[in-house]
């Protein structure tokens, strides 16, 4: 089946850095959706990508899907400690229906105050 | 508040009980869907539901039962059920590619 290489596993950075994580995939997607996890909860949606090359923020989140659609990149700018929690990607590809998503095995990021 | 409910949050359950989960969207969304997230992998599609008709069993074990009996609502029955199967059950919804997860059930299977 689809994979979905996701890194990296965990980050450690101190509150106030820039974070980035990537994932890669052997398969183009059609739309990337990049959500966020804390503990005991649900994901919840942060960005979703429709277009190749398309950037798309949300605050202090960018994120943008790759020109061949076969990757995608979240950058978290000026981090701060609610920002813990780990982070997955998802794609849902070309020859899908249902709209079923393959997702990544995440990135734990911790901040330090 | 996501729009999508699921309950109970925890559940310790015997290999020989039976329980049900449950899921509510408050999101018209048509496609329902049940995922399982275990630690270290991936969440794990289960079951795809669309206007109530099941469009995709992603090899699950019969063990785990899903009712979808509208749109709104969807269930899982659970019996006999092994302890590898605890885990994190995860509900969502969609209405195209975007899914809305529900804050899912702590299930420990003793």
């Amino acid at each position: 089946g689809q994979q979905l290489n996701q890194s990296p596993q965990s980050m450690f950075i101190q509150e106030g850095e820039d974070v980035s994580m990537n994932c890669t995939s052997s398969s183009i997607f059609n739309t990337w959706l990049w959500y966020k996890q804390e503990p005991g909860e649900g994901p919840v949606l942060l960005i979703a990508l429709y277009k190749a090359g398309e950037l798309t923020s949300n605050g202090r989140l960018t994120a943008q899907f790759g020109i061949t659609r076969k990757d995608s990149f979240l950058n978290i700018s000026a981090s701060i400690p609610s920002d813990v929690g780990i982070y997955f990607c998802a794609g849902q590809d070309s020859g899908g229906s249902n709209y079923k998503l393959t997702f990544g095995k995440g990135t734990l990021l911790t901040v330090n105050p | 508040e996501t729009g999508v409910t699921q309950t109970p949050r925890h559940l310790v359950m015997g290999m020989t009980n039976k329980k049900s989960l449950k899921c509510e969207q408050h999101l018209g969304h048509n496609a329902m869907y049940w995922y399982k997230q275990s630690a270290k992998k991936p969440l794990e599609l289960m079951f795809v539901y669309n206007f109530k008709e099941q469009t995709e069993n992603n090899s699950v074990p019969s063990r785990f039962s899903p009712e979808c009996p509208n749109s709104s609502h969807l269930f899982l029955h659970l019996h006999t059920l092994q302890p590898e199967d605890s885990a994190l059950y995860l509900c969502a919804s969609s209405q195209g590619p975007r899914a809305f997860f529900g804050q899912g059930t702590r299930l420990t299977v003793v």
